[in-house]
């Protein structure tokens, strides 16, 4: 048990469809990430909130709107998606008064735009 | 820019052969340094860490992983591996001060054959 949970585990929607990811920890932590995870592609780095507040948006397109509405919680709204939006979207949680970025991961949402 | 190099994209080994899979990192300050495991269709999970102190570290499952400053690696180490441990490994820095982000390598596929 990692202590951060993820729902769906998978989702398969169409471009025009709206979807939203969810993603909860349970380790008292206060910055919470959005990881992009695409076939033979480097670990993306998409969002991240500490302390609710957005601190990173790295160049992420608008049609993936991200909320955070405590420390615990955090949702990826999808909308008009592209089949290259296809991935695995993997959320991770951290605590920043450690220093050290040690982050803790949830299993992923596996995500499949037809 | 801090980067991560793993220079293998895949390593395969024997059952019960040992294996090293390679870590590089740049950086002109002090770090703090990971290894994660994601194993197939899963989240990723830590397995080491160096924070500071001795620079031979022990994670889960028989892994250790040494601390090299002056090569400024981090390699990870396994005496006898065993076909549960067939996963990717991602080697992680962090800047001591830097802002909640952890800097990716593109991982290893570990692939045990019998």
């Amino acid at each position: 048990e990692t202590g951060v949970t993820q729902t769906p585990r998978h989702l398969v929607m169409g471009m025009t469809n709206k979807k939203s990811l969810k993603c909860e920890q349970h380790l008292g932590h206060n910055a919470m990430y959005w990881y992009k995870q695409s076939a033979k592609k480097p670990l993306e780095l998409m969002f991240v909130y500490n302390f609710k507040e957005q601190t990173e948006n790295n160049s992420v397109p608008s049609r993936f709107s991200p909320e955070c509405p405590n420390s615990s919680h955090l949702f990826l709204h999808l909308h008009t998606l592209q089949p290259e939006d296809s991935a695995l979207y993997l959320c991770a949680s951290s605590q920043p008064s450690t220093g050290t970025n040690e982050q803790y991961f949830g299993p992923g949402t596996r995500l499949t735009v037809t | 820019a801090q980067s991560v190099t793993q220079l293998d994209s895949q390593v395969p080994v024997f059952e019960e052969a040992p294996v090293e899979l390679r870590c590089n990192y740049s950086s002109s300050v002090s770090v703090y340094l990971f290894w994660y495991v994601q194993y197939p269709n899963q989240g990723l999970q830590l397995l080491l860490k160096y924070l500071s102190g001795s620079t031979l570290v022990k994670g889960i499952n028989g892994f250790e992983a040494e601390f090299n400053k002056s090569q400024t690696s981090f390699h990870l180490r396994k005496p006898s591996v065993h076909i549960s441990d067939t996963a990717e490994y991602f080697c992680a820095v962090s800047d001591q001060g830097s802002n909640y982000q952890l800097i990716w390598g593109a991982g290893t596929k570990l692939i045990i054959k019998p």
